[in-house]
Order: structure tokens, then C-alpha cells, then sequence
């Protein structure tokens, strides 16, 4: 079955940089994007980006260039995205989800706390 | 970017009510290749989001026939005919037609 684990919460100081993963199975992992979605605590969803496995290609949304890194590692099935330069605003749940178009596989999200 | 407005913000049900929630676009999702990238997303307590229905009105694998989509344009409802325990929690309507893809701010669905 497919599925999609995300690694775990992390506590980070203002300033510095985390890299998550989220690391899929059960499907050929090149055959489908990953898009990396952000909610902060009792907020609505953003749509951060998506990177497509097999050409490494990115969409960004505008709103989180310079922010967020996307990459992969296709010898792991992995996607990873980093994040820079940390502000409480980054204090979020990140999840990845199958499909530039976020499909119906959903990874359990990543607690990132940005605090000092 | 596309802004989505759902209404309302809290729905209070009881079980068995049937319900809607209002999905308004602030321009057209219909994409160039004739498809209107509309999705429902359910997301229930302390969990990831579920997709719903995608592409204005298709069920999503599993998902219960008590739910259907329906809209076109910039005006877009998601219905829940009978409101069951299990469907508590927060609905959002989400555009792929125009990037950067959006959410709409969400519809909590409680318990009356």
C-alpha cells in the first residue's frame, strides 16, 4: 500500500536551517510528484511546492522562495525539504502528499517548532 | 493568488442532518485543458487531511456516497447527506488550476 513517512518533530533555534524527509512506498516513487504542504497551529493549509522525483524539477509558491529547498534521493525513495533562516512564523506542521495536484496520500506531518 | 471563501466558518449538525458548505473562487477554475482542478479535503482531529472529491465532483477511493461535489466556475458546494459521528472536523476546499494552488480558511463541523 502506499504511504508516505515523514521523519520527526524537530526543535530549532531562530536563524538556523532543518531539512525534513518523507520517505514513500509502495508505488514507483518517480512516477509521481511530492508537494509539501505547511500548517501553522489552528491555521488553514499552504501549498508550499512540489519537486517531481524523476527530473528533479521544482514549482515554488512565490510566497516561500528563498524559504524552502525541495530535493530528492531516488536510491531511498526519498524527498526531502529543507528550510532556512527559521522564524517563529515557520512554527508549523509540514506535510508531504503524493501529486503536484495533492492527491489522496497524505504523510502524518512533521512538528516544526522554532523557538529560542 | 486565488483566493477561495468558504461559508460558513462553523457548521453545528446533528447526526443524520444533511449539510453544505460554499466554495467561492475569486476567479474561474476551469483550466485550459477543460478540467476545473477543485478538490475537498476532510481533516479530522490530531490527523492528516483526506481528499474527498477531486476534480469538482468525483469521489475519492473509499469515501462514502454520503458525500457529493458539485459547482462549476467560481461557486462550488460540497454536500454531506446525513451527518454521521465519524465525519466531525474540519472540511477545506482546495484550487489546482491556477498556481500557487490555495486553500480555503476551512468549515469546522461539530456537533449541535
Amino acid at each position: 500500500q502506499v504511504q508516505l513517512q515523514q521523519s520527526g518533530a524537530e526543535l530549532t533555534k531562530p536563524g538556523s536551517s532543518v531539512k525534513i524527509s518523507c520517505k514513500a512506498s509502495g508505488y514507483t516513487f518517480t512516477s509521481y510528484d511530492i508537494s509539501w504542504i505547511k500548517q501553522r497551529p489552528g491555521q488553514a493549509l499552504e501549498w508550499i511546492g512540489a519537486i517531481n522525483p524523476g527530473s528533479g524539477g521544482t514549482g515554488y509558491n512565490e510566497k516561500f522562495k528563498g524559504k524552502a529547498t525541495l530535493t530528492v534521493d531516488k536510491s531511498s525513495s526519498t524527498a526531502f525539504m529543507q528550510l532556512s533562516s527559521l522564524t517563529p512564523e515557520d512554527t508549523a506542521v509540514y506535510y508531504c502528499a503524493r501529486g503536484r495536484r495533492v492527491g489522496n496520500y497524505w504523510g502524518q506531518g512533521v512538528m516544526v517548532t522554532v523557538s529560542s | 493568488d486565488v483566493v477561495l471563501t468558504q461559508t460558513p466558518s462553523i457548521l453545528s449538525a446533528t447526526i443524520g442532518q444533511s449539510v453544505s458548505i460554499s466554495c467561492r473562487s475569486s476567479q474561474s477554475l476551469l483550466d485550459s485543458d477543460g478540467n476545473t482542478y477543485l478538490y475537498w479535503f476532510l481533516q479530522r482531529p490530531g490527523q492528516s487531511p483526506q481528499r474527498l472529491i477531486y476534480l469538482v465532483s468525483n469521489l475519492g477511493s473509499g469515501v462514502p456516497n454520503r458525500f457529493s461535489g458539485s459547482g462549476s466556475g467560481t461557486d462550488f458546494t460540497l454536500k454531506i447527506s446525513g451527518v454521521e459521528a465519524e465525519d466531525l472536523g474540519v472540511y477545506y476546499c482546495m484550487q489546482a488550476t491556477h498556481a500557487p494552488y490555495t486553500f480555503g480558511a476551512g468549515t469546522k463541523l461539530e456537533l449541535k
